[in-house]
C-alpha cells in the first residue's frame, strides 16, 4: 500500500548548523511533495513542496530536492536557528487521490 | 489572510457518545478534508469530499464515522458512538484545486478525548 518513511525521527542540531531530512516513498504515481511544520499543539503548517516536473526548489533557508527514480526526497534548512525548533512532516500525494500521505514526522531542536 | 476554523477546540466524552466536530473552510475552496493526528503519531486521512459526496476515505473512516456539508460554509465530521481509540486531534483542511496541484490548509484542529 501506499507508504511514506522518513528519518530521523529526532534531529539535534547546533544554531547555524543545517539539518536534512530524509523521506521514501512508495506510490510511483505521486506527484507532489509538500513539508509540514508543526509547532507542539498546533496546525501543520505549509512551508515548501515540490511536483514531480521539478527537482530542486530553494525558499530562503528552506530547500527541498526530489528524486523520482530513487523515490525519495529531502528536506534541507540552513543557518538553523532556535524558531525552527518543532516536528516536521514531509507527505506525498497517493496516486491520482485528493489524499496525502504523512510520514511519521521529524523532531529538530536546534540548541542556541 | 482567510483560514480554516474548527469547533471545538477540545471536547471531552464518555465512550459510546455521539460528537460532532465543525468546520469552516476557506470560502473559495471547493476540497474538503478531515485528518487525524493521536498524540506523538503521524498525521492520518480520513476522508475528502467534494462536489457534495465523498471522493475517498481510509480504512480508518468506518461506519461509525460520517460527513456533511449541512449548507454553504460549514463542513462536519460525525462519530457516532465513540471509541476510547477516538481519542485524537481533529484536523480539518481545504483546498482550491485537487490536493496535488493546490495547497491545502489545515484548522487549528480539534482535540478530542474519549474517556
Amino acid at each position: 500500500g501506499e507508504n511514506v518513511e522518513q528519518h530521523p525521527s529526532t534531529l539535534s542540531v547546533q544554531e547555524g548548523d543545517s539539518a536534512v531530512i530524509k523521506c521514501t516513498y512508495s506510490d510511483s504515481a505521486s506527484n507532489y511533495f509538500p513539508w509540514y511544520k508543526q509547532e507542539l499543539g498546533k496546525r501543520p503548517q505549509l512551508i515548501i513542496d515540490i511536483r514531480s516536473n521539478v527537482g530542486e526548489k530553494k525558499d530562503q533557508r528552506i530547500a527541498v530536492t526530489l528524486n523520482k527514480t530513487a523515490k525519495h526526497f529531502s528536506l534541507h534548512i540552513t543557518e538553523t536557528q532556535p524558531e525552527d525548533s518543532a516536528v516536521y512532516f514531509c507527505a506525498a500525494s497517493a496516486g491520482h487521490t485528493d489524499k496525502l500521505i504523512f510520514g511519521t514526522g521529524t523532531r529538530l531542536q536546534v540548541f542556541p | 489572510e482567510p483560514e480554516v476554523t474548527q469547533t471545538p477546540s477540545h471536547q471531552v466524552t464518555q465512550m459510546g457518545q455521539e460528537v460532532i466536530l465543525r468546520c469552516v473552510p476557506i470560502s473559495n475552496h471547493l476540497y474538503f478534508y478531515w485528518y487525524r493526528q493521536i498524540l506523538g503519531q503521524k498525521v492520518e486521512f480520513l476522508v475528502s469530499f467534494y462536489n457534495n459526496e465523498i471522493s475517498e476515505k481510509s480504512e480508518i473512516f468506518d461506519d461509525q464515522f460520517s460527513v456533511e456539508r449541512p449548507d454553504g460554509s460549514n463542513f462536519t465530521l460525525k462519530i457516532r458512538s465513540t471509541k476510547l481509540e477516538d481519542s485524537a486531534m481533529y484536523f480539518c483542511a481545504s483546498s482550491v484545486n485537487r490536493v496535488a496541484t493546490g495547497e491545502l490548509f489545515f484548522g487549528e484542529g480539534s482535540r478530542l478525548t474519549v474517556l
